[in-house]
């Protein structure tokens, strides 16, 4: 079965600083999906990036990059210039590429951003 | 284009009681999920379907049921709620497009006591 894994809980950033949050994963596929979401004290989902397994190319969304290492089955976040609403909990997820009947998605536990002005 | 709505966005039970969650989606989704976001703990897949008239389980699905009668509904309900199932749930749909991304409703906040 897959799993993901975000091993920090919390983080802090200063505000227009840098921050990157880190994301593993375990599967046996080659082809699948992850995705980034952001979840401000909204409640609301969000989806803030999406990375294909098959293209070698890490995804970038303005301010938005990850580091897609498939290798070491990893899928790091980068945040640049750091504003006040990045604030959030943000998840890393996992869906199968195959259209099954078996459809699901896997989340990590989240890790919280905190935004330091 | 509301997206994905869920009824009612809070609601306060009693252990025992039953109650019904409906998610709504005028996006012509094939694909419906219920989530629970418990604290530390993410997002769990309780039910899904992937078409009218079908239904599967996911990581969590005892002690709930799911109907999925039309397309743009997805209903999740609670026969007898018990204090454990004080959780925010989420609805998400998409479409059955192998790229696509899951679109979430507002969450429903239930307490049970």
């Amino acid at each position: 079965a897959q799993t993901v894994t975000q091993s920090q809980p919390e983080m802090s950033v200063q505000e227009a600083e840098t921050v990157t949050l880190s994301c593993t994963y375990d599967t046996s596929e080659s082809d699948y999906y992850l995705f980034w979401y952001k979840q401000p004290p909204s409640r609301q989902m969000i989806l803030v990036i999406r990375q294909e397994a098959y293209k070698q190319q890490n995804a970038t969304e303005n301010r938005f990059s990850v580091n897609f290492q498939k290798a070491a089955k990893s899928f790091s976040l980068k945040i640049s210039d750091s504003q006040l609403g990045d604030a959030a909990m943000y998840f890393c997820a996992y869906r199968s590429a195959r259209l099954h009947r078996d459809d699901k998605i896997i989340f990590g536990k989240g890790t919280r951003l905190h935004i330091l002005p | 284009n509301a997206g994905v709505t869920q009824t009612p966005k809070f609601r306060v039970l009693k252990t025992g009681q039953s109650m019904t969650l409906l998610c709504a989606q005028d996006m012509n989704h094939e694909y419906m999920y219920w989530y629970r976001q418990d604290p530390g703990m993410g997002l769990r897949l309780i039910h899904y379907s992937v078409g009218e008239g079908t239904t599967a389980k996911g990581e969590v699905p005892d002690g709930y049921n799911v109907s999925r009668l039309k397309k743009q509904n997805f209903l999740l309900g609670l026969e007898s709620a018990a204090p454990s199932q004080t959780s925010v749930y989420f609805c998400a749909s998409r479409r059955a497009v192998e790229a696509d991304e899951q679109y979430f409703g507002p969450g429903t906040r239930l307490t049970v006591t």
